[in-house]
């Protein structure tokens, strides 16, 4: 166990709809990053927040979007859902500047987009 | 895109052996990662080598990385049925922390 959380664990949303995602990051973490991972594929990079802002970006669309909360926890909102929207959405924390640049992972939302 | 490039995509192997998976990347990096995934749930770090390292150990993983290359491999030795799982290696450009992921290799090891 990492002490990341995320909810729910599996979701299931009609195309054209909008969902959002919740992480709670690990004690002491200030940065969370947010992947997208389709099956069969390794983890896709979509955005990085740290204390607050965006602090960095993958290849996503603007509907794909994130907030930070003052606790460091975090939501991934997606608008307009596509069916290619289907995947697990992992989040990972952790401590900029701890020189050691460990993530440590969520267990993930299953988002399945009919 | 993916940046990284596990070889070979699938593994099996006997308890007892050792099993290696190499990974290619393209672009300049700061860091390289080796994670593993049991059953497409949360990742967990194995091992991080920075790319003024060219060798490190864990417990039973090896990695090594050649920057001349553009490749690392992990080593996995005397494997267990506990050890079947995904394997994944993923750069950090910038030493943000901001991860490119390749692939992915499976690794199936039978008792």
């Amino acid at each position: 166990e990492t002490g990341v959380t995320q909810s729910p664990t599996h979701l299931i949303k009609t195309r054209g709809q909008q969902v959002t995602l919740r992480c709670s990051s690990q004690s002491g973490h200030n940065t969370v990053s947010w992947y997208q991972q389709a099956l069969g594929q390794g983890p896709q990079f979509i955005f990085q927040y740290y204390r607050e802002e965006e602090n960095g970006r993958g290849n996503f669309p603007p509907r794909f979007s994130g907030l930070q909360f003052p606790n460091y926890s975090s939501e991934l909102n997606v608008n307009a859902l596509e069916l290619d929207d289907s995947a697990l959405y992992l989040c990972a924390s952790s401590q900029s500047g701890a020189g050691n640049n460990e993530q440590f992972f969520g267990p993930g939302t299953r988002l399945t987009v009919l | 895109s993916q940046q990284g490039e596990e070889d070979p995509q699938a593994l099996s192997i006997q308890e007892g052996e050792n099993a290696t998976m190499n990974c290619s990347y393209k672009t300049s990096i700061n860091n390289l990662q080796w994670y593993r995934q049991n059953s497409g749930r949360g990742l967990v770090h194995l091992i991080l080598i920075r790319s003024n390292e060219r060798e490190k150990h864990s417990g039973r993983l090896r990695v090594t990385l050649d920057t001349s290359k553009k490749s690392s491999s992990l080593l996995i030795t005397a494997s267990r049925a506990a050890d079947t799982a995904s394997y994944f290696c993923a750069t950090d450009p910038s030493g943000y922390s901001t991860l490119t992921f390749g692939k992915g290799t499976m690794l199936l090891v039978s008792p």
